[in-house]
């Protein structure tokens, strides 16, 4: 079973210029996360999707940043402009949720793509 | 994210010695309490979790202990090995809330041979 595929592995650019990251996550999870992950810390959350709703984006600097999951499975994150700041990894991470009754509670169990390395200059 | 605070941040253990990593967390919604490793290079993978109706997990040389009460779980690594050299986070969850995972800063754990 193919894992969390995410695209580009490195980008460098300048600063005031746009950047996407795309994801792909694990077929049949309906739950979809970005992380952004700088230097020496742990993964903050940028943005979580239950199929193509964003349930929770408000650590996502909205000036900047914006995602997109349209059809429900893969998922693009842009930046524009990036600033010296972004530098930093970007994580996709895919989970299952199941419905329990009336409830949708998710396993927890998140698996991540390798990340996208960005740089800015 | 002062909700999960995570200690020590690095740690240096001889080969086939004991690591002891720590993590504290507020938010009482928690139902679900994993121990991610992360390698160079790679993005987090679950290495072991615990839900809260029990105290203790063990799978290999993995151990999750977990204080309901004080709010508190550890993960222990016994015999460790330099392959268990990297970075663990702690990334209590809620499953039914609103809550993505919330992640300690890390452990950068060295196993010296």
């Amino acid at each position: 079973e193919a894992g969390v595929v995410q695209s580009p592995r490195y980008k460098i650019i300048e600063k005031k210029q746009p950047v996407a990251f795309w994801c792909n996550p694990i077929s049949g999870h309906n739950t979809l996360y970005w992380y952004r992950q700088n230097l020496g810390q742990g993964p903050e959350l940028l943005i979580r999707y239950e199929n193509e709703e964003a349930v929770d984006d408000s650590q996502l600097p909205k000036d900047r940043f914006s995602a997109e999951r349209l059809k429900g499975v893969d998922s693009t994150l842009k930046i524009q402009p990036a600033e010296l700041g972004d530098s930093a990894v970007y994580l996709c991470a895919s989970s299952l949720a199941k419905k329990r009754g009336a409830l949708t509670r998710n396993t927890g169990e998140l698996f991540f793509g390798e990340g996208s390395r960005l740089t800015v200059l | 994210q002062q909700q999960v605070k995570q200690s020590p941040q690095s740690l240096i253990v001889q080969k086939g010695g004991i690591s002891i990593i720590n993590c504290a967390y507020e938010n009482t919604a928690f139902d679900y309490f994993p121990w991610y490793q992360q390698f160079p290079g790679k993005g987090p993978a679950l290495l072991i979790a615990i839900r809260p109706d029990v105290s203790e997990k063990k799978e290999g040389r993995f151990t999750i202990s977990f204080n309901k009460s004080a709010k508190q779980f550890s993960l222990h690594i016994m015999d460790s090995q330099p392959g268990d050299s990297a970075t663990y986070f702690c990334a209590p969850y809620s499953g039914g809330g609103a809550d993505g995972l919330t992640f300690g800063k890390g452990t950068h754990l060295i196993i010296q041979p």
